[in-house]
């Protein structure tokens, strides 16, 4: 069975400009997760879904952040316009609702440098 | 993370058993896990034990919790260089949100 799936694995962008990331969760899961993952530090949630509805997205800075789901499968993050504290690693997750959604499985990640 | 705190660094031998703590703050934690993240990847689900539980083991990998006291340690045995790695303690609080809370990770270095 395929894992999660990410792209761009790396993304060198200058601040201000655009920038998407993509994930595919893992097949039949329905709850997917965006993270951020600072050097040094452990992830931090930024918005989770439940099949195409974001449930959870408190700590998205939504101010140049958004990010979508369309048919429950698939999401894009973006970020517009970038800024230098942006950099950071993002992490897509997933798990499946029906059974209990407590296991989490992650992406290899998408390592995003502003400069 | 700073309601799971974790130890910057462990040392160990190869062949030798290794010991990673973890405390946490929050008393309606109902799921909590052991993440293993190598350089350049995301993060490896190793291990989770629910709260009610004490202890769960699983090949080389035991993990006990004190729920008195939010103590949560990783054991693993016959450490091998594979093994060296960041691992990431982390909780679920409460039945309804499933966000992870993380630690900042304890660095595992396996010396042959």
């Amino acid at each position: 069975e395929a894992g999660v799936v990410q792209s761009p694995r790396y993304k060198i962008i200058e601040k201000k400009q655009p920038v998407a990331f993509w994930c595919n969760p893992i097949s039949g899961h329905n709850t997917l997760y965006w993270y951020r993952q600072n050097l040094g530090q452990g992830p931090e949630l930024l918005i989770r879904y439940e099949n195409e509805e974001a449930v959870d997205d408190s700590q998205l800075p939504k101010d140049r952040f958004s990010a979508e789901r369309l048919k429950g499968v698939d999401s894009t993050l973006k970020i517009q316009p970038a800024e230098l504290g942006d950099s950071a690693v993002y992490l897509c997750a997933s798990s499946l609702e029906a059974s209990g959604g407590y296991e989490q499985y992650f992406g290899p990640g998408t390592r995003l440098t502003v400069t | 993370g700073e309601d799971v705190e974790q130890s910057l660094f462990l040392s160990v031998r190869e062949g030798d058993s290794s010991v990673i703590n973890c405390t946490y703050t929050d008393s309606s934690s109902t799921y909590l896990y052991w993440y293993k993240q190598e350089p350049g990847a995301g993060l490896q689900l190793l291990t989770y034990i629910f709260s009610n539980m004490d202890m769960k083991q699983d090949q080389r990998l035991t993990v006990l919790l004190n729920k008195k006291d939010k103590h949560l340690s990783l054991r693993i045995a016959d450490t091998q260089t594979g093994d060296s790695a960041i691992y990431f303690c982390a909780e679920i609080r409460g039945t309804g949100r499933r966000a992870l809370t993380f630690g900042s990770g304890t660095r595992l270095q396996v010396q042959p």
